[in-house]
C-alpha cells in the first residue's frame, strides 16, 4: 500500500522568505502522480503544482517548485518570495493513473509580516 | 457552473439522524470521488466512482455509509443513523479519467450533536 509522509506538522516563516516543506512517500508503482495541494481557512482544496513520476524535470509554477527525488521517493515544496495569502495547510499526496488520492496528513504553514 | 458544488455547505443535525450530502461535479468529468476530513487532520478516502459505478469503496468505514451515482453525474453521500465521529468535512471531487488531477468542492461540514 502506498503512503505519504509529511514530517513538519507546522511551519512559521517571515513574509518574502523561502520556505521548503519536505514529503516523502513508499510504493512499489513505477508510473503515479505527485500533487501538492494547498487549503485554506476557507477549506477549499486548490491543486499547487504536479509531478509526473516519469518525468525527470521538476514542476514550476510560479513562485512554486518541488524537488522530484524518485530513487528517493521525496517530493519537497519549495516556496519562494512568500506572502501572507500563503498560509494555508499544505497537503502533499500520490496518486496512481485513475485511481484515488492518497494524502500526507499536512504541514500548517505560518506566513509571518 | 464551472466548479465541483456541495451541498449543505453546513448541516447539524442529531445522533442517529440519517443524513444526505450531494455532490454535483464538473461537467464532463466521470470520474467522482468523496474524502472525509477530520478536524486538523488529512483527508480520508471514502469511494471513487467511473460513471455510475463505484470500483473502489474501500474506504467507507462502517455500513452506515452508503454512495451513490446517477446518470455519470450528482452523487449523494447517506450516512445512517449518525454517530458523533461522523462529525467532519466530508470534501467531493472530479476529474477527467485517467492522468488529470482532482478538482475539489468546497465541502459539507457535518455535525452531529
Amino acid at each position: 500500500a502506498q503512503t505519504v509522509t509529511q514530517s513538519q506538522p507546522e511551519m512559521s516563516v517571515q513574509e518574502a522568505e523561502t520556505v521548503t516543506l519536505s514529503c516523502t512517500y513508499d510504493t512499489s508503482e513505477n508510473n503515479y502522480y505527485l500533487f501538492w495541494y494547498k487549503q485554506p481557512p476557507s477549506r477549499q482544496m486548490i491543486l499547487v503544482i504536479r509531478q509526473e513520476a516519469y518525468k525527470q524535470q521538476n514542476a514550476t509554477e510560479n513562485r512554486f517548485s518541488v524537488n522530484f527525488q524518485k530513487a528517493a521517493k521525496s517530493f519537497s515544496l519549495k516556496i519562494s518570495d512568500s506572502q501572507l495569502g500563503d498560509t494555508a495547510m499544505y497537503f502533499c499526496a500520490f496518486m496512481k493513473p485513475d485511481d484515488k488520492i492518497i494524502f500526507g496528513k499536512g504541514t500548517r504553514l505560518h506566513i509571518l509580516p | 457552473g464551472a466548479g465541483v458544488s456541495q451541498s449543505p455547505s453546513n448541516k447539524v443535525t442529531e445522533k442517529g439522524k440519517d443524513v444526505e450530502l450531494r455532490c454535483d461535479p464538473i461537467s464532463g468529468h466521470t470520474a467522482l470521488y468523496w474524502y472525509r476530513q477530520s478536524l486538523g487532520q488529512g483527508l480520508e478516502f471514502l469511494i471513487y466512482f467511473q460513471g455510475n459505478s463505484a470500483p473502489d469503496k474501500s474506504g467507507l468505514p462502517s455500513d452506515r455509509f452508503s454512495a451513490e451515482r446517477t446518470g455519470g453525474s450528482v452523487s449523494t453521500l447517506t450516512i445512517q443513523r449518525t454517530q458523533q465521529e461522523d462529525s467532519a468535512v466530508y470534501l467531493c471531487a472530479s476529474s477527467f479519467t485517467g492522468f488529470q488531477p482532482q478538482h475539489f468542492g468546497d465541502g459539507t461540514r457535518l455535525s452531529i450533536l
